[in-house]
């Protein structure tokens, strides 16, 4: 069993929608989460960084934690069709920028305009 | 923000040839970078965490000396792969600690083509 498992997709959904991106673990050392965009043949752009269950928003983004469930989500509220990218969750046993981080195989997602 | 970059951006080289990629932290020192490796549709593979002045800590099953990581200063990381073979083509991509704020950045990748 992978540490983290992520939707491959690929995700379709017209511009406006509400996106749901999902990612679970196995690992329960696992208390710093990350989601990253990453366009095609770029590197990986930060977009939320998360330690406690609940929720963070930034914008359009939302970040879920449920730790008792070793679940993550990602939301994007009014997508765009610039938000269409593979977007990949990373975690961490450790806080910090120095610890190594485990990713999720990414999420490729299409906003249709 | 904190911007990395890397150079170059994308090479196509022979077999048995070796090739460097370079690793900057544009604006900020760099105190330990990490170097991945991604497959077409698949995730980022951790190949080697590289601590600047120190050896590099390489993951399990990834030849240190055919992937030679160099940290000579708080701003620039190398990778060099040695005597690179076609299954060597990947997509290389680091990212580098920015130490005042704790945080990871990537660079934009490097495409390597060996015929």
């Amino acid at each position: 069993q992978k540490e983290v498992e992520q939707d491959p997709g690929p995700l379709s959904v017209p511009e406006g929608a509400i996106v749901s991106l999902n990612c679970t673990y196995s690992n329960s050392a696992f208390q710093y989460f990350m989601w990253y965009r990453q366009y095609s043949r770029k590197g990986p752009e930060l977009l939320m960084y998360t330690y406690s269950s609940g929720n963070k928003e930034d914008g359009r983004f939302t970040a879920q934690v449920d730790k008792s469930s070793k679940y993550i989500s990602l939301f994007i509220r009014d997508s765009q069709p610039s938000d269409s990218a593979t977007y990949l969750c990373a975690m961490s046993a450790w806080g910090g920028a120095t610890n190594k981080l485990i990713f999720g195989t990414g999420t490729l997602l299409a906003v249709q305009p | 923000g904190a911007v990395v970059s890397q150079h170059p951006s994308w090479v196509i080289c022979k077999s048995g040839t070796s090739v460097k990629i370079e690793c900057r932290s544009l604006d900020f020192q760099a105190t330990t970078m990490f170097w991945y490796r991604q497959f077409p549709k698949q995730s980022l593979m951790l190949m080697a965490t590289s601590n600047e002045g120190s050896k590099a800590t390489y993951e399990q099953g990834v030849e240190k000396d055919k992937f030679l990581i160099n940290h000579a200063s708080l701003t620039l990381s190398t990778l060099t792969v040695t005597s690179a073979h076609p299954e060597d083509s990947s997509f290389y991509i680091c990212s580098a600690r920015d130490r005042a704020t704790d945080t990871q950045y990537f660079g934009p990748g490097t495409r390597l083509t060996v015929l």
